[in-house]
């Protein structure tokens, strides 16, 4: 049973830093690329990013790019999300979403709970 | 980017309703598309990928068709379980991008 479990978020001004991690069990993580995926209060899904299974591919939304960092840890099956120079707009619940395959080249098929980061002064 | 945009927005239906939900993509996606199931307070959960395939465990109430831009998702006997909002998402290409969202309410 794949289990995916978000952690590090919080209230942050704007301007400051803010590190989430997502702790992966039931699957093989070294395997499987991972995203980030956020959603602003009452409003719809936002992809933020990916990682290829042994971290060589990476991409990013236009709206986090050169100021949020995705990294993993096979050793740990954990995977980070390193957000620096944060916004108001980066308010929102973070999902870790496994996809289907090692490259990022498909469908999320298992989601964590989601993590809130509210920025705010 | 590719714009996704589902309809209709919200709309109320009745338990045993046949319902449908509509997504289109501003361009030709093939059959790249997948859609989720979200409830209040819930993570995403994967209902369809590839446009028509069922993803494991998903009861058979739920299909989709389509392909190129214009997609469907269908629940032929709506039950009470299945009031929720529904994203389609292309995985076409970067950045994946979803649709709006369709709410999907009890009359």
């Amino acid at each position: 049973q794949v289990d995916l479990v978000e952690s590090g978020g919080g209230v942050v001004q704007p301007g400051r830093s803010l590190r989430l991690s997502c702790a992966a069990s039931g699957f093989t993580f070294s395997g499987f690329a991972v995203h980030w995926v956020r959603q602003a209060p009452g409003r719809g899904l936002e992809w933020v990013a990916v990682i290829s299974y042994d971290g060589s591919f990476k991409k990013y939304a236009d709206s986090v790019k050169g100021r949020f960092i995705i990294s993993r840890d096979n050793s740990k099956n954990t995977l980070f999300l390193q957000m620096n120079n944060l916004r108001p707009e980066d308010t929102a619940l973070y999902y870790c979403a496994k996809d289907a395959s090692g490259f990022g080249e498909v469908y999320f098929d298992s989601w964590g709970p989601g993590t809130l980061v509210t920025v705010s002064s | 980017a590719i714009r996704m945009t589902q309809s209709p927005s919200s709309f109320s239906a009745s338990t045993g309703d046949r319902v449908t939900i509509s997504c289109r993509a501003s361009q030709d996606i093939n059959t790249y598309l997948a859609w989720y199931q979200q409830k209040p307070g819930k993570a995403p959960k994967l209902l369809i990928y590839a446009a028509s395939t069922l993803q494991s465990g998903v009861p058979s109430r739920f299909s989709g068709s389509g392909s190129g831009t214009d997609f469907t998702l269908t629940i032929s006997s709506l039950q009470s379980e299945d009031f929720a909002t529904y994203y389609c998402q292309q995985y076409y290409t970067y950045p994946r991008t979803f649709g709006q969202g369709t709410k999907v309410e009890i009359k």
